[in-house]
């Protein structure tokens, strides 16, 4: 079955600087790829997502880059503030929503 | 309410006693959800339900027991758990079959402890 390795589990930048959160995946397969963001207590919710007919794709301050040859993919935050401060969780799936395997979790902390 | 409603939203119960979680859903999904989130681990997807018809169980031990009685209501049964059942479980609900544009919303879940 599907698995998928995250990394860092933890990461630290300062406030204004870009952050990087890298995922790679195992079955080749695999063609949607979401990233969740969790604030501390409240429930995961999307934030972005990228199918695999896709490099890259864009959002306000958050990309995601999706490289399906290495089986890896990304997430970028640029000009980073303290509310992005959460757990981001990146996951990969054949089937949508249906069948999602989680990465481990990054904790992201923007320090001011 | 709208979204994902879970109730309840702490829980502590024995290893013998019976005890259920409720999720409930405010969105016309016709797919719900269980993941458990422990410390330190990924999401672990427990079960999956379309149309109310069980399509995935994730090898998840029968002291668990889901029960589905509409698209939008979903059940958790606990029975005889053990300590490290201990977690935070999170119900879901997406669009189903040809309509599933994969997100995921979830409940705010449920936090269980097992003495």
């Amino acid at each position: 079955g599907e698995n998928v390795e995250q990394h860092p589990s933890t990461l630290s930048v300062q406030e204004g600087d870009s952050a990087v959160i890298k995922c790679t995946y195992s079955d080749s397969a695999s063609n949607y790829f979401p990233w969740y963001k969790q604030e501390l207590g409240k429930r995961p919710q999307l934030i972005i997502d990228i199918r695999s007919n896709v490099g890259e794709k864009k959002d306000q301050r958050i990309a995601v880059t999706l490289n399906k040859t290495a089986k890896h993919f990304s997430l970028h935050i640029t000009e980073t503030q303290p509310e992005d401060s959460a757990v981001y969780f990146c996951a990969a799936s054949i089937r949508g929503a249906q069948k999602l395997v989680f990465g481990q979790g990054t904790r992201l902390t923007i320090n001011p | 309410e709208t979204g994902v409603t879970q109730t309840p939203r702490h829980l502590v119960m024995g290893m013998t006693n019976k005890k259920s979680l409720k999720c409930e859903q405010h969105l016309g999904h016709n797919a719900m959800y269980w993941y458990k989130q422990s410390a330190k681990k990924p999401l672990e997807l427990m079960f999956v339900y379309n149309f109310k018809e069980q399509t995935e169980n994730n090898s998840v031990p029968s002291r668990f027991s889901p029960e589905c009685p509409n698209s939008s209501h979903l059940f958790l049964h606990l029975h005889t758990l053990q300590p490290e059942d201990s977690a935070l479980y999170l119900c879901a609900s997406s669009q189903g079959g040809q309509t599933n544009t994969g997100e995921l919303f979830f409940g705010e879940g449920s936090r269980l402890t097992v003495l």
